[in-house]
């Protein structure tokens, strides 16, 4: 099975409420990715999960939270939307020694 | 730093024509893997070509492209556009196992 799954597809926030996506995996992958995707842009990479190390791009450390309670499963935690969180967030997984990443459907949120 | 190019933002062809969507790169490493991402609409990107050596065409659901380090180039080619092929390309460069440096990415749209 390589498949990534992503929970909900579909979410819908108020402003300044919090958002938590859900990601799985059973690839047995030691890395985890989000993504931030916007029409017409390339995906963004907020942050990913080497194992239990966290890395968080410089930009958005502050905006975007995670956890991996264990290699199987990631969360993305957003603890007050903005309208700019409006987006597709992707979640991705990778192998060390293949480097192709498994991309999951996504989760399309709306900050309204 | 890394950079990835897609100079065309937007490529229109008929079916039946060729596709050459360019991708140019920037890296200081030598051992840099490129990618060739493919997104469907409404589905995740998923891997279509990738390549670490210089001058091997790697081919891939009728979609090919050579890695030339002379000039720091992935072109993605087929012979045949399909109906089936619209969707957006993204050219990728990763010279480690957690990141993927994406091009802006390419609309490709195949008329009847």
């Amino acid at each position: 099975d390589t498949t990534v799954k992503q929970n909900p597809r579909y979410k819908l926030a108020r402003v300044g409420k919090p958002v938590n996506l859900i990601c799985s995996q059973t690839m047995n992958h030691d890395t985890m990715y989000w993504y931030q995707k916007k029409p017409n842009q390339a995906p963004k990479l907020l942050l990913f999960y080497y194992d239990k190390i966290l890395n968080r791009e410089a930009d958005t450390f502050e905006k975007f939270q995670s956890s991996r309670p264990n290699n199987s499963f990631c969360s993305l935690y957003i603890g007050s939307a903005g309208l700019e969180y409006s987006a597709m967030y992707l979640c991705a997984s990778s192998r060390e020694d293949t480097l192709e990443q498994y991309f999951g459907p996504g989760t399309r949120l709306t900050v309204l | 730093g890394d950079s990835v190019t897609q100079k065309e933002g937007l490529v229109t062809l008929t079916e039946g024509l060729p596709v050459m969507l360019n991708c140019t790169y920037q890296t200081i490493y030598s051992n840099a893997f490129l990618f060739w991402y493919v997104h469907y609409l409404n589905e995740s990107p998923r891997l279509l070509l990738k390549s670490s050596t210089d001058n091997k065409r790697t081919e891939h659901q009728g979609f090919h492209a050579t890695l030339h380090k002379s000039s720091s180039s992935f072109h993605l080619q087929k012979s045949s556009a399909q109906l089936s092929d619209s969707a957006l390309y993204y050219c990728a460069l990763s010279e480690s196992n957690y990141q993927l440096i994406w091009g802006s990415g390419t609309k490709l749209i195949i008329k009847p």
